[in-house]
C-alpha cells in the first residue's frame, strides 16, 4: 500500500510569492492534516480536513489556507511568503474519523525555503 | 487545555545502554498519548500509542512506554540502545473530547555513542 505522498519535496521561493503544496493520503484515509516544522517553533498544527471540510485550524494567519478534494487529496497554499515561512511542511493522513485516537501516517514533507 | 512537555531536548547514551525519554502531559479529558520518531529529512513514524487500555504499551523496535496517571507521565524506554535509534522523538497528546487535535511536544534528540 502506498504511503502518504507529498509534492514537491523541495522548493525555493522569494518573499511575496505564493506556494501550493500537495498531499495524497493513503488510500481509504479521509482525514488529512498539515503541520509546520521549524527549529525554533517545533511542530505546529496548521489544519485538518475530513470529507472536504476543515474541521480544525491552528493559530496561523489567513495567508495559510488549504482544501481537500473529493478523492481526499489535499493542498495547502501560503500567499505573500515571508522569510519566517521557511519550514518543513508535513502532511499526515488518518483512518480514524471521529476522535483523535488514531495513528497519523506522515509523508516525508515539503521543505520550503523563502529567500 | 491539553499540553505536553518533553523534559529533555537532548539525550546521549552509549550503544547497549538503556534509553529513557521523558514526557509529561496535561489534559482535561481522557488523553490518548503517542510517541513518534523522526529520522533526518524524513516524516514521523509511530512508535507506540496509549488509548486507555493497558498502561504499559509496547511498540516497535523494542521501545515501550508506561502511562502513569498519578504522575501525568508517559516516559519512553528501551533496554538497550542501538546506533539506528539516533533520531528525534516526539511525545504527542490528544483528547477524546470530539475535537480533532494533536499536540506535539518540542522533541528530544537522541544521540547514541559507539
Amino acid at each position: 500500500k502506498a504511503g502518504v505522498t507529498q509534492t514537491p519535496r523541495y522548493l525555493i521561493k522569494t518573499r511575496g510569492q505564493q506556494v501550493t503544496l500537495s498531499c495524497s493520503p493513503i488510500s481509504g484515509h479521509r482525514s488529512v492534516s498539515w503541520y509546520q516544522q521549524t527549529p525554533g517553533q517545533g511542530l505546529q498544527f496548521l489544519f485538518e480536513y475530513f470529507s472536504e471540510t476543515q474541521r480544525n485550524k491552528g493559530n496561523f494567519p489567513g495567508r495559510f489556507s488549504g482544501r481537500q478534494f473529493s478523492n481526499s487529496r489535499s493542498e495547502m497554499n501560503v500567499s505573500t511568503l515571508e522569510l519566517g515561512d521557511s519550514a518543513l511542511y508535513l502532511c499526515a493522513s488518518s483512518l480514524v474519523v471521529t476522535v483523535s485516537t488514531g495513528e497519523l501516517f506522515f509523508g516525508e514533507g515539503s521543505r520550503l525555503t523563502v529567500l | 487545555a491539553q499540553s505536553v512537555t518533553q523534559l529533555d531536548s537532548h539525550v546521549s547514551v552509549s550503544e547497549g545502554t538503556p534509553v529513557l525519554l521523558r514526557c509529561n502531559y496535561s489534559s482535561s479529558y481522557s488523553p490518548s498519548l503517542f510517541w513518534y520518531v523522526q529520522h533526518p529529512n524524513k516524516g514521523l513514524q509511530l512508535l507506540l500509542k496509549y488509548t486507555s487500555a493497558a498502561t504499559l504499551v509496547k511498540g516497535i523496535n523494542g521501545f515501550e512506554a508506561e502511562f502513569k496517571k498519578s504522575e501525568t507521565s508517559f516516559h519512553l524506554t528501551k533496554p538497550s540502545a542501538h546506533m539506528s535509534d539516533a533520531a528525534e522523538y516526539f511525545c504527542v497528546v490528544s483528547e477524546t473530547s470530539g475535537t480533532y487535535k494533536y499536540i506535539f511536544g518540542t522533541g528530544t534528540r537522541l544521540k547514541v555513542l559507539a
